[in-house]
């Protein structure tokens, strides 16, 4: 059975960091893609990042471009955001996601997720 | 980025109703297209994938077709679980976008 669980959601100030994690299960980590998916309160998802299996591929939602991270460790079966000079917009359920990736243009739709972290930046 | 546009926003319906929710893309995406259910407090479920296939597990009541920039998702005859928010995706280019969502709800 395929897990995702998500943490290190919480509360940051304006301008503040923040590093989410990811611990998945059921599954080959390593030969799939993950991406990371928000809602904000009350509103619809947004993509904001996506990685490819190894790890050498990296993707980003123009919104969060030049401040977050993401990155993997194909050894400990983890998935990472780091989120730095997080805004108030940034407030959000981030959820992790297996991705497949359908080939050759390498975009992604999302078929597991798990039940997100709540991430508020607020003063 | 390309956009989706979902209708209704919401919709009322009764249990045993047939549903039918339309999406719309801002350009052609071919048949790259997932919808998603979510409930309140849950994450989002997989449905359908590549505009008209049903992800394993899923229940053969919904049922989802179209390409290019219009797509309907459909369910047969609408269940007390059924009751939640639809999503629709576009994975035809980077950059990849959601509707705004449909509520279902008990009318």
């Amino acid at each position: 059975e395929v897990q995702l669980l998500e943490s290190g959601g919480g509360l940051v100030q304006p301008g503040g960091s923040l590093r989410l994690s990811c611990a998945a299960s059921g599954f080959t980590f390593s030969s799939y893609a993950m991406s990371w998916v928000r809602q904000a309160p009350g509103k619809g998802l947004e993509w904001v990042s996506a990685i490819s299996g190894s790890g050498g591929s990296t993707y980003y939602a123009d919104s969060v471009k030049g401040r977050f991270t993401i990155s993997r460790d194909n050894s400990k079966n983890t998935l990472y955001l780091q989120m730095n000079s997080l805004r108030a917009e940034d407030t959000a359920v981030y959820y992790c996601a297996k991705s497949i990736v359908v080939v050759p243009a390498a975009t992604y739709y999302f078929d597991y997720w798990g039940q997100g972290t709540l991430v508020t930046v607020s003063s | 980025d390309i956009q989706m546009t979902q209708s209704p926003s919401t919709l009322s319906a009764s249990v045993g109703d047939r549903v039918t929710i339309t999406c719309r893309a801002s350009q052609s995406i071919s048949s790259w297209l997932a919808w998603y259910q979510q409930k309140p407090g849950k994450a989002p479920k997989l449905l359908i994938y590549k505009a008209s296939s049903l992800e394993s597990g899923v229940p053969s009541r919904f049922s989802g077709s179209g390409s290019g920039t219009e797509f309907t998702l459909t369910i047969s005859s609408l269940q007390p679980d059924d009751f939640a928010t639809y999503y629709c995706q576009q994975y035809n280019s980077y950059g990849w976008t959601f509707g705004q969502g449909t509520k279902v709800e008990i009318k």
